[in-house]
C-alpha cells in the first residue's frame, strides 16, 4: 500500500508570500493530522482531521494558517502571509478510524524556509 | 509548558553495548507512550509503545520501561547496532488535560549514535 506523501519536499519563499502544502494520506483512513518541527525542537501537534471534519485544531499557532480537507481525501495546508517563524518541517500523518496511537504513519515532511 | 521531555540531545554508544534514552512527562493524563525514530529526510516511524498499565514491555532488542509514580520513560536497545543511529522521540497521548487520542505530545528528541 502506498504511504503518506507529502508536496512539495522542499520550499523556499520569502516573508510575506502564501504557501500550500499538500498531504496525501493512505487510502482508507479517515484521520489526518498535521505536525510541526522548528529548529530542531519537538514535533508539535497542529491539527486532527476526521473525514472533512476538524475534529482538533488547537496547535494551530495562529489565522495565518488555514487547513482543508475537502471530501475527506488529501488535505493542504496553507500559510498566508509566511513569516520568518513559520519555518520547519511540516509532517502529515493518518490512521485509520479508532486506531491506537501506534497506527499512524508519518509522511516525509515537507521543509519550508521563509527567507 | 513542554509536557515531554527528553534532557539528553544526543547519545553516543559503542556497537553491541547497550542504548538508554530517557524522558519525562509532567501530564498525569497521558496513559499510552510510544517512541518514534526518525532517520534524515524521512518522517518518524514507530518503534515500539506502552499503555499506562503496564511498566514494560518489550519487541526483539527494543524494550520500553514505564515508571508512572517518576513519571519517566525509557528505551533500551540491546545490542545496539550502527542501523539504530538515527532521532529518537519520546510521545504521549492520553484523554483529558488538554490531550487527546490521536493527538501525540513529542519530546525533543535524542540523537543516537552507534559506533562500529
Amino acid at each position: 500500500e502506498a504511504g503518506v506523501t507529502q508536496f512539495p519536499s522542499h520550499s523556499v519563499i520569502e516573508k510575506g508570500q502564501t504557501v500550500t502544502l499538500r498531504c496525501d494520506p493512505i487510502s482508507g483512513h479517515d484521520n489526518l493530522y498535521w505536525y510541526r518541527r522548528v529548529m530542531g525542537k519537538e514535533i508539535k501537534f497542529l491539527l486532527h482531521f476526521v473525514k472533512e471534519s476538524k475534529q482538533d485544531e488547537s496547535g494551530m499557532p495562529n489565522n495565518r494558517f488555514l487547513a482543508e480537507r475537502t471530501g475527506g481525501t488529501y488535505s493542504t495546508l496553507k500559510v498566508q502571509p509566511a513569516e520568518l517563524e513559520d519555518s520547519g518541517v511540516y509532517f502529515c500523518a493518518s490512521s485509520q478510524v479508532f486506531q491506537a496511537p501506534h497506527g499512524y504513519t508519518f509522511g516525509s515532511g515537507t521543509r519550508l524556509t521563509v527567507v | 509548558d513542554q509536557q515531554v521531555k527528553q534532557n539528553s540531545p544526543s547519545l553516543s554508544v559503542q556497537e553491541g553495548r547497550i542504548s538508554i534514552l530517557n524522558c519525562d512527562y509532567t501530564n498525569s493524563m497521558f496513559d499510552y507512550f510510544l517512541w518514534y525514530k526518525k532517520y534524515p529526510a524521512e518522517g518518524p516511524t514507530f518503534l515500539i509503545s506502552i499503555s499506562s498499565i503496564k511498566d514494560k514491555n518489550e519487541d526483539g532488542r527494543f524494550t520500553v520501561f514505564l515508571n508512572k509514580s517518576a513519571k519517566h520513560l525509557s528505551l533500551h536497545i540491546v545490542p545496539s547496532q550502527p542501523g539504530d543511529s538515527a532521532v529518537y522521540f519520546c510521545a504521549a497521548s492520553g484523554i483529558g488535560g488538554g490531550t487527546s487520542y490521536g493527538k501525540l505530545t513529542f519530546g525533543q528528541g535524542t540523537i543516537l549514535t552507534v559506533h562500529p
